[in-house]
């Protein structure tokens, strides 16, 4: 159980385009999701989280109008890179958990490559 | 605000060889988890173990076992009998015991399996 799906796995597209990627949890409700991006070699960084019918949390340094977050439902988190450039070029990857005394669950990660 | 360490970026072991990965955390609470997850070249975020700090009993799964040192705020992971297949970075993780709390990455070390 507790399977969180994430699409796309790969994506390039053209500076400027916007792009968004999608995490679904497929078998349980999740209020809160996070966005994780990750450099090549280095750890998870903690992009937002994103709650059900409320605004995202964003990290400080985390441009909301670059990375807007919405979370209509209880399964289903979008994350859009607006006027993408090659510097957003990373890997991201989304996070829920079903409760409190689990451990989360990844997402398998998109692949984004701005050309 | 809690901080995880990993001080040994790599760390290499023979196949069949037990190898022990460190992990160190700082927090003022009294309730949270504790996790490693495993992340292989897929990127895959995979869940390795679990410890929740009530409990004073190291969790095991299977090859996978921690030395969970409260006091010490200490978290380390020993894989028994590795297999070419635990060959990937390892990243110990915190969370809050209070629900929808975000997790707290270590640094990651990368785990290299000599055949």
């Amino acid at each position: 159980g507790a399977v969180v799906s994430q699409h796309p796995s790969r994506v390039i597209c053209k500076s400027g385009t916007s792009v968004k990627i999608e995490c679904r949890s497929l078998d349980f409700q999740a209020t809160t999701m996070f966005w994780y991006r990750q450099f090549p070699k280095q750890s998870l960084m903690l992009m937002a989280t994103s709650n059900e019918g409320s605004k995202a949390t964003y990290e400080q340094g985390v441009e909301k109008d670059k990375f807007l977050i919405n979370h209509a439902s209880l399964t289903l988190s979008t994350l859009t890179v607006t006027s993408a450039h090659p510097e957003d070029s990373s890997f991201y990857i989304c996070s829920a958990s079903p409760r409190a005394d689990y451990g989360y669950t990844f997402g398998s990660g998109t692949r984004l490559t701005v050309v | 605000a809690q901080t995880v360490t990993q001080s040994q970026p790599e760390m290499s072991v023979q196949e069949a060889e037990t190898v022990t990965l460190s992990c160190t955390y700082d927090t003022s609470e009294s309730d949270y988890y504790l996790f490693w997850y495993k992340q292989p070249p897929s990127r895959q975020m995979i869940l390795v173990i679990r410890q929740e700090a009530y409990k004073q009993q190291n969790a095991t799964e299977n090859r996978f076992s921690v030395n969970f040192q409260k006091a010490a705020k200490s978290f380390s992971l020993k894989i028994s009998d590795s297999q070419l297949g635990d060959a990937a970075m390892y990243f110990c993780a915190y969370r809050s015991a209070v629900w929808g709390q975000k997790l707290v990455f270590g640094q990651g070390t990368r785990l290299t399996i000599n055949p």
